[in-house]
């Protein structure tokens, strides 16, 4: 039971273009979104979040939208960079706990 | 991941063997969360620990498996008896609060079995 997906394993984008990775959850008790970039062999590092009160934050070149009816979360990062290359997680926590619930993840491949 | 300490980084045990796993938590962070990640799998959660106290075990295997986190020392998870599918990545995280806080991850423990 995923509660949380990303239906795209995989996005291949040219540099100084805009990256769109998408994730969809189920679970309508999700209160706060998270995205995380990793690479191999390290921990996944935060890059920006969301409340449920919000529907978009902003953090520089990368923006999450949230879209509660329809269960959505995007992010976007513009212009996309070579170094941004790397496995993009989105998670979901529920408030009691915090206890984060993440996607499969979405290899992200910026060419130069 | 400057901040959230692990260790070892890497851990190689042979079957039936103990794994211990260690976690320092950001400064002024008092919320520890430990996840796993098989391979070819995404990160699932595992335990939710706040200073002395066991907040959240609901991902954790009845078995073998417990947590801690004293209040003096890192927190520690431990396996007992290992056996080949506890081969994984464990990883750490702490937060500020568990409420609308990002959790910050180390770098994780790759855990192999003979």
């Amino acid at each position: 039971d995923q509660q949380v997906k990303q239906n795209s394993p995989s996005l291949s984008v040219q540099e100084g273009r805009i990256s769109i990775l998408n994730c969809d959850y189920t679970n309508s008790m999700f209160d706060y979104f998270l995205w995380y970039k990793k690479y191999p062999a390290e921990g996944p590092t935060f890059l920006i979040s969301i409340s449920s009160i919000k529907d978009k934050n902003e953090d520089g070149r990368f923006t999450v939208f949230l879209n509660k009816s329809a269960k959505h979360l995007s992010l976007h990062i513009v212009p996309s960079q070579p170094g941004d290359s790397a496995v993009y997680f989105c998670a979901a926590s529920e408030g009691s706990t915090g206890k984060l619930i993440f996607g499969q993840g979405t290899t992200l491949q910026v060419k130069p | 991941n400057a901040g959230v300490m692990q260790n070892p980084r890497h851990l190689v045990r042979r079957r039936g063997q103990e794994a211990r796993l260690r976690c320092s938590p950001m400064k002024g962070h008092s919320h520890v969360y430990w996840y796993r990640q098989l391979p070819e799998e995404g990160l699932k959660f595992m335990v939710y620990l706040q200073k002395e106290n066991i907040i959240d075990e609901s991902g954790m295997p009845k078995e073998r498996f417990s947590a801690e986190f004293p209040k003096e020392g890192p927190s520690i998870l431990r396996i007992q008896q290992v056996v080949r599918g506890d081969s994984a990545a464990y990883f750490c995280a702490s937060s500020r609060d568990r409420f609308n806080q990002p959790q910050h991850f180390g770098d994780g423990t790759r855990l192999s079995i003979l």
